[in-house]
């Protein structure tokens, strides 16, 4: 367990819906990154917070938006979904956001568009 | 650009065999190094990481070098067990062109199948 938690676990919608994904970081962990894993893709970096201030951003798309909120938990939505949002959604986080920390992942939220 | 690359598998090794996983990395500035494990229907866990060029990783009985000369950081381990099958991701944390954070840039994963 990485302390990591999120939700919910599994996700099914139609296309056009909009989509809220939760994740609360390690207790003491500052900074929480959203990551996207499909077949196609692999895994790929979406953004990363850093005490409720954006810091990076990947190849999120405009349809995406995230945030993190003053207890630190953030939140992915994820509006207008397309079949080819199917994935598999990691938040992960870490403690000061520095590129020689561990980030810790959490289980996943797997959202699937029908 | 900043990109991973790992040989691609399924590796399948019998119980107690020799692992390599190849990987290699492009990368601006100078980037940590880890290697991810993911077990099914999992999220990812940290196996080990190095941080500077020469830093050995290892955890587990599996190792990495980084070498900067060669820009790689190959898994090993002496003897592997079945329960070491699993999806291996080798991966590289950097700071994007222009922001403040970071981010982890993943190779496309190796499968390693061990049998009894």
């Amino acid at each position: 367990d990485s302390g990591v938690t999120q939700t919910p676990k599994h996700l099914i919608t139609a296309t056009g819906q909009r989509v809220t994904l939760r994740c609360s970081p390690r207790s003491g962990d500052l900074s929480v990154y959203w990551y996207q894993q499909s077949l196609d893709q692999g895994l790929q970096f979406l953004i990363q917070y850093y005490n409720g201030e954006e810091r990076a951003k990947g190849n999120i798309l405009e349809r995406f938006s995230a945030q993190q909120f003053p207890d630190l938990h953030s939140e992915l939505n994820l509006s207008s979904l397309e079949l080819g949002d199917s994935a598999l959604y990691f938040c992960a986080s870490s403690e000061y956001g520095q590129i020689q920390e561990t980030q810790y992942f959490g289980p996943g939220t797997r959202l699937l568009v029908l | 650009g900043n990109s991973v690359t790992q040989m691609e598998g399924p590796v399948t090794l019998s119980e107690e065999a020799f692992l390599t996983i190849n990987c290699t990395y492009t990368a601006t500035g100078y980037p940590s190094l880890f290697w991810y494990v993911q077990y099914p229907g999992e999220g990812l866990q940290l196996l080990l990481k190095a941080t500077k060029a020469d830093d050995k990783g290892s955890n587990k009985g599996f190792e990495a070098t980084y070498r900067k000369e060669t820009t790689s950081f190959h898994l090993e381990k002496g003897s592997v067990q079945v329960s070491d099958s699993a999806v291996y991701f080798c991966a590289l944390s950097i700071t994007p062109d222009g922001e403040y954070g970071n981010k982890l840039v993943f190779g496309a994963g190796t499968i390693l199948r061990v049998k009894s």
